[in-house]
């Protein structure tokens, strides 16, 4: 257990909607990241906050939104779903010292 | 831009031989790099990282990674395979302020 906390599980929902997939970090971890999982991309780096702030931008597209919140936890906001964004969405947490990104369970989620 | 990249899409080896899963890095400066492993439906898990020092360094679970500047290589090494150990491996190396680029995956399985 990486102490990285994601919910839902799995999230099936149709074209068009949109979703909130929800990310707790590691106690004392200021950074979270964002990664999209898919079989034609890969694993994917979409955005980073550290302490609230957005410190870094990847392929992340205009539909997609994120933000950390004082308590540290993020949301990742995904909106107009298209079918293509059927992926597995991690969140990572990292502190300033140890570099390594702890990565959570994941979101699966299931666009139909 | 920084890149890894594994040329291995599958590596299968017998219990009890050893492994080895390939990755080479393309990076301008110094390599901050990284192997992770991922379990079927689980999350992606920490193994070890290169950023400075002895180029062997040891990981979890008796693995450990070769970091050899000459020829760009961060190969991932264990002396004896169990096949607990099949799963999916990803080499990454850090990206501006600590976003991880990860390479395509090898997937090992262990043969019993």
């Amino acid at each position: 257990d990486s102490g990285v906390t994601q919910t839902p599980k799995h999230l099936i929902t149709a074209t068009g909607q949109r979703v909130t997939l929800r990310c707790s970090p590691r106690s004392g971890d200021l950074s979270v990241y964002w990664y999209q999982q898919s079989l034609d991309q890969g694993l994917q780096f979409l955005i980073q906050y550290y302490n609230g702030e957005e410190r870094a931008k990847g392929n992340i597209l205009e539909r997609f939104s994120a933000q950390q919140f004082p308590d540290l936890h993020s949301e990742l906001n995904l909106s107009s779903l298209e079918l293509g964004d059927s992926a597995l969405y991690f969140c990572a947490s990292s502190n300033r010292g140890s570099r390594e990104q702890y990565f959570g369970p994941g979101t699966r989620l299931t666009v139909t | 831009a920084q890149s890894v990249a594994q040329p291995e899409d599958q590596v299968n080896v017998a219990e009890g031989n050893p492994l080895t899963v390939k990755c080479t890095y393309s990076v301008s400066g110094n390599p901050y790099l990284f192997w992770y492993v991922q379990y079927p439906n689980r999350g992606l898990q920490f193994l070890l990282k290169y950023i400075t020092g002895d180029n062997l360094v040891k990981g979890s679970y008796g693995f450990e990674a070769e970091f050899n500047k000459s020829q760009t290589s961060f190969h991932l090494k264990k002396p004896s395979a169990l096949v607990s150990d099949s799963a999916l491996y990803f080499c990454a190396v850090r990206e501006g302020t600590d976003k991880l680029i990860f390479g395509t995956g090898t997937r090992l399985q262990v043969f019993p």
